[in-house]
């Protein structure tokens, strides 16, 4: 069945990047996704990418996608104390007659130390 | 604010209750999900909606009945829980099946 992993918890320095990374199974992923959680918050959809697409930029985001090796990694540049957050990685593979919802990681807890 | 909200924030309830969680979205989307999130797993799919008629069901259990009466509304019917049900219980919606999903603030139930 389709899987996806992630480390449990990353800690960086404030101003530092935080690189998050992800690995799935299914090789006919369409979609891959970064949402983030906020204590007591549901999920926010952060970024995502085609599983055509190698990079992705979004401000102080970057996601890199190895579809070779189904790796997934979502850069966070200048990390600030409001980036504290689980990190979710997600993956859907909606063919039209599939599963619909998406198969998520665990998540990763980013610490930021001051 | 995610055009998704989830009523109530938090729930507690006896095994021998009934209650509802009810989830609304306001971004006129036809897909409606349920999901549950347990402490150390990840994010379980329980149910998705499609233009109001369930499209799969991950062989939820029957103590947990989900309901959509429109595309903007989706319950989940809460019936003789186990304390392991205790979870956050999830709500999302898309603009169609297995486009991007916005999520809900979510239902923190305890069950005792």
């Amino acid at each position: 069945g389709e899987d996806v992993e992630q480390s449990l918890f990353l800690s960086v320095r404030e101003g530092d990047s935080s690189v998050i990374n992800c690995t799935y199974t299914d090789s006919s992923s369409t979609y891959l996704y970064w949402y983030k959680q906020e204590p007591g918050a549901g999920l926010q959809l952060l970024t995502y990418i085609f599983s055509n697409m190698d990079m992705k930029q979004d401000q102080r985001l970057t996601v890199l996608l190895n579809k070779k090796d189904k790796h997934l990694s979502l850069r966070i540049a200048d990390t600030q104390t409001g980036d504290s957050a689980i990190y979710f990685c997600a993956e859907s593979n909606f063919s039209g007659g599939g599963a619909d919802g998406l198969t998520f990681g665990k998540g990763t807890h980013l610490i930021i130390q001051p | 604010e995610t055009g998704v909200t989830q009523t109530p924030r938090h729930l507690v309830m006896g095994m021998t209750n009934k209650k509802s969680l009810k989830c609304e979205q306001h971004l006129g989307h036809n897909a409606m999900y349920w999901y549950k999130q347990s402490a150390k797993k990840p994010l379980e799919l329980m149910f998705v909606y499609s233009l109001e008629e369930r499209v799969e069901n991950n062989s939820v259990p029957s103590r947990f009945s989900p309901e959509c009466p429109n595309s903007s509304h989706l319950f989940l019917h809460l019936h003789t829980l186990q304390p392991e049900d205790s979870a956050l219980y999830l709500c999302a919606s898309s603009q169609e099946r297995g486009g991007e999903q916005f999520f809900g603030p979510g239902t923190r139930l305890t069950v005792l």
